[in-house]
């Protein structure tokens, strides 16, 4: 089976301009998270959805940061604008089926944002 | 609210040497504890997971790690270590019915020949 497939795999902008990341998860899988990596950290969860609806999002900078999962399926992360502490990777993962006692998360390859 | 502490950023062993990673969660209720690693330029993997079965866990490519509730650690060991062990290990933890992951700030693991 196709693991979760990301893009850009990297991306260089300027600060204060936009950045748009996109997800495609595991087919058939409900539950799609985003997390930022900054160096020398672990993961942090950004927000996690549900099919098409938010389930958390209470570490989502709100004032810049965006994300969509039109039709429970593909997701959109938008950063706007910039700043040079959004540097870092960007990590998406998916799992089956959240509320059961437990689901594993696959996760994409990343994509790798440098601010300048 | 949940946390792991990972000690030791980096750790160095020889081929063939024990791997000794080193994990202590805090949780208000029992957790589930994984190990993932991270290899250069790509995505987590999950080497293997506690989720309140049996204390001592196996995972992929020999590791191992034990759940000891009295210490609150999950520490990851490996008998003999091959080159391709070398890349970068985190500790998560997550509750029950909320998939949601923290990490620690994981270990760099480097082999030396």
């Amino acid at each position: 089976e196709a693991g979760v497939a990301q893009s850009p795999r990297y991306k260089i902008i300027e600060k204060r301009q936009s950045v748009a990341f996109w997800c495609n998860p595991i087919s058939g899988h409900a539950t799609l998270y985003w997390y930022q990596q900054i160096l020398g950290q672990g993961p942090k969860l950004l927000i996690q959805f549900q099919n098409n609806g938010v389930v958390d999002d209470s570490q989502l900078p709100k004032d810049r940061f965006s994300a969509e999962r039109l039709k429970g399926v593909d997701s959109t992360l938008k950063i706007q604008p910039a700043k040079l502490e959004d540097s870092a990777v960007y990590l998406c993962a998916s799992s089956s089926q959240a509320g059961v006692r437990y689901n594993e998360q696959f996760f994409g390859p990343g994509t790798r944002l440098t601010v300048l | 609210a949940q946390s792991v502490t990972q000690l030791g950023s980096h750790v160095s062993v020889s081929e063939g040497a024990l791997v000794l990673l080193r994990c202590n969660y805090s949780s208000s209720v029992p957790p589930y504890l994984f190990w993932y690693v991270q290899y250069p330029n790509q995505g987590l993997q999950l080497l293997l997971k506690y989720t309140s079965a049996a204390t001592l866990v196996k995972g992929i490519n020999g590791f191992e790690a034990e759940f000891k509730k009295s210490e609150t650690s999950f520490h990851l060991t490996k008998p003999s270590a091959h080159m391709s062990d070398a890349a970068e290990y985190f500790c998560a933890v997550s509750l029950f019915g909320n998939e949601k992951l923290t990490f620690g700030t994981g270990t760099r693991l480097t082999i030396i020949p």
